[in-house]
């Protein structure tokens, strides 16, 4: 069965640095999505992804966040300058269209960063 | 705004015994509501999902949940735990008001079976 990727499993970087994650939809997707988990906290949505540009961000997702599908099959997260505070698990999901209501949004097992 | 409650962080019940995981819900407009699990180590499995349709949905598994609008619930259910059912739950909602595509995660409720 098809699945997303994401690499790597976990990441730990210095504050200040930047990291890109990665994943691989499912190949027939078009729709991309990151969404994050801090350690006891919910899963939030980040962003979402279509034809080369953001279709949907949150208020999370600011100036310091860019997603790119710098090729056929990637699609990545980049934070510039990290904080303590983006220390997280981060998923990323892919969809074949954007209708929840009757599509599925498959998740990846998720990227584990710590800033230190 | 549309969220999600799970009402338990953490449920246990022995094996062969029934599940009950309980999730609340907010939305504006009619909305999409879901059940996703994960294992440990790995991504977020879509278990059921309501769109509308019937107020049962059955999904993997064994697992079913009932819409009850009246009483803005979601509760998942099974009517016998196998030890590898052990796993963190997730309740979901996204509503066409808010973006369609845009998912809502309740807190998650971690279930342990016991042998």
């Amino acid at each position: 069965e098809p699945e997303v990727t994401q690499t790597p499993s976990h990441q730990v970087t210095q504050m200040g640095q930047e990291v890109i994650l990665r994943c691989v939809p499912i190949s027939n997707h078009l729709y991309f999505y990151w969404y994050r988990q801090i350690l006891g906290q919910k899963v939030e949505f980040l962003v979402s992804f279509y034809n080369n540009e953001i279709s949907e961000k949150s208020e999370i997702f600011d100036d310091q966040f860019s997603v790119e599908r710098p090729d056929g099959s990637n699609f990545t997260l980049k934070i510039r300058s990290t904080k303590l505070e983006d220390s997280a698990m981060y998923f990323c999901a892919s969809s074949e269209s954007r209708d929840t209501a009757t599509d599925t949004q498959y998740f990846g097992p998720g990227t584990r960063l710590t800033v230190l | 705004a549309q969220s999600v409650t799970q009402l338990d962080s953490h449920v246990s019940v022995s094996e062969g015994t029934p599940v009950l995981l309980r999730c609340n819900y907010s939305s504006s407009y009619s909305p999409s509501l879901f059940w996703y699990v994960q294992h440990p180590n790995k991504g977020l499995q879509l278990l059921l999902k309501y769109t509308s349709a019937a107020t049962l949905v059955k999904g993997i598994n064994g697992f079913e949940a009932e819409f009850k609008k009246s009483e803005t619930s979601f509760h998942l259910t099974k009517p016998s735990a196998h030890m590898s059912d052990a796993a963190e739950y997730f309740c979901v909602v996204s509503d066409p008001l808010f973006g369609n595509e845009k998912l809502t995660f309740g807190t998650g409720t971690r279930l342990t079976i016991i042998p």
